[in-house]
């Protein structure tokens, strides 16, 4: 079992653009949550999605948005790009409809974002 | 969700058990403790979790206190490779609340 894995690991982009990361759950969990971990916080939520819809978001602007594919693989785009947005971007999968009663969430590696 | 208060930093000998305390004094009847930890530059990794009664993993064990006002998250035998900071988070059926957390650190 490969776990959650996520791709690219390390990531450079330009203010204004546009970026899109990936993320392939842990074997048998049906739910994606994303997270923004900015240098010495805590993560911090931005979405999740079960059963190719977002259900739930935290405090994030429209510029992020996710997708859910029909194989549970979860994709973050964020769009016009700021210096603010430099930081781990981290995926996590969770089993049962992606409520945490009673279970773990499994996480991945991260994709380090970086924004010049 | 209910707040939690951790120690910025606390220091641990190798081998020595460390306990990490977490107060949560407005958590709700049915909201569970869960413990993760970040090794640097790694994901949180889950500990261990619990509602009511204490509990116990090949990993750590994690003390509640009767009125669930706080707890305590043990790690019998530290080592080095336990360096990381912990966090200890309070839900029901939600997505994860990290805070700052506790930033342990194992001293040879």
């Amino acid at each position: 079992d490969a776990g959650v894995t996520q791709s690219p690991t390390h990531l450079i982009k330009t203010r204004g653009q546009q970026v899109t990361l990936r993320c392939s759950p842990k074997s048998g969990h049906d739910t994606v949550s994303w997270y923004q971990q900015a240098l010495g916080q805590g993560p911090q939520f931005i979405f999740q999605y079960y059963e190719e819809e977002e259900r739930q978001r935290g405090n994030f602007p429209d510029r992020f948005s996710g997708h859910q594919f029909p194989n549970y693989s979860s994709e973050l785009n964020v769009n016009a790009l700021l210096l603010g947005d430099s930081a781990l971007y981290l995926c996590a999968s969770s089993p049962s409809g992606g409520g945490t009663l009673n279970t773990e969430a499994f996480f991945g590696q991260g994709t380090r974002l970086t924004v010049v | 969700d209910a707040k939690t208060t951790q120690p910025t930093s606390m220091d641990c000998a190798e081998g020595r058990a460390a306990n990490l305390p977490c107060n949560h004094s407005t958590i709700s009847g049915n909201e569970y403790v869960y413990w993760y930890r970040q090794i640097h530059s790694q994901g949180p990794q889950y500990i261990i979790h619990g509602l009511k009664n204490n509990e116990t993993n090949e990993m750590a064990s994690l003390i509640i206190t009767e009125d669930r006002k706080s707890s305590t998250l043990i790690l019998p035998h530290a080592t080095l490779r336990d360096t990381a900071v912990y966090y200890c988070i309070v839900i029901r059926n939600t997505p994860l609340v990290f805070g700052k957390g506790t930033r342990l650190s194992v001293i040879a």
